[in-house]
């Protein structure tokens, strides 16, 4: 099973900063499936990234992904105050298991 | 637009089970693969199981291989989750998600459903 660990745990900014967070996978993620959610308290996740770096539909230019291999990153360039919230990455290459990250909370400073 | 609307949540005693259910719209349900995934108190996500198109593939996380049996109905755009000889670490929300069409990631949630497994 592919393990995801994403750093940093918490991370403080204000809001117009830019926040980079990291997944690292424990072996190679396959043809770059790995995604990125959002999650807001009391809210279903929402899809931001899917295939290391492409956008899901309706997603602010603002977050981009990238990586390849073992190392992934979700780059938010400007924050907006609804931007804070938690952060998952998944990998879905390594069937038939999807595994997620153990999540990044994005807060304000 | 795209909609899962999840039920069947509760209150259930250790060894008990339970039935979630997931009413799609939205989209021609019959398309697409789609998953349930849990996320207990205060935790993070877990993916439970997927289910194919047509029924015909069907995969399990091992925390519930035996005991939880993923199917759907797509006459009725719906899909469900049988949970059986239910613990008290099933205790979460349980999302329904539709899987996108370029990949097993999730593309639409509903909002969930708590199960709590307690005597």
């Amino acid at each position: 099973e592919i393990v995801l660990t994403q750093s940093p745990g918490t991370l403080s900014l204000s809001p117009g900063e830019r926040a980079t967070l990291s997944c690292r996978a424990s072996q190679s993620v396959s043809s770059s499936y790995l995604a990125w959610y959002q999650q807001k308290p009391g809210q279903a996740p929402r899809l931001l990234i899917y295939g290391a770096s492409s956008r899901a539909t309706g997603i602010p230019d603002r977050f981009s992904g990238s990586g390849s291999g073992t190392d992934f990153t979700l780059t938010i360039s400007r924050l907006e105050p609804e931007d804070f919230a938690v952060y998952y990455c998944q990998q879905y290459g390594s069937s038939p298991r999807a595994t997620f990250g153990q999540g990044t909370r994005l807060e304000i400073k | 637009q795209v909609q899962l609307v999840e039920s069947g949540g509760g209150l259930v005693k250790p060894g008990g089970s339970l039935r979630l259910s997931c009413a799609a719209s939205g989209f021609t349900f019959s398309d697409y693969y789609m998953s349930w995934i849990r996320q207990a108190p205060g935790k993070g996500l877990e993916w439970v199981s997927y289910i194919s198109s047509s029924g015909s593939t069907i995969y399990y996380a091992d925390s519930v291989k035996g005991r939880f049996t993923i199917s759907r109905d797509n006459a009725k755009n719906s899909l469900y989750l049988q949970m059986n000889s239910l613990r008290a670490e099933d205790t979460a929300v349980y999302y329904c998600a539709r899987d996108g069409q370029s990949g097993w990631y999730q593309d639409y949630w509903g909002q969930g459903t708590l199960v709590t497994v307690s005597s």
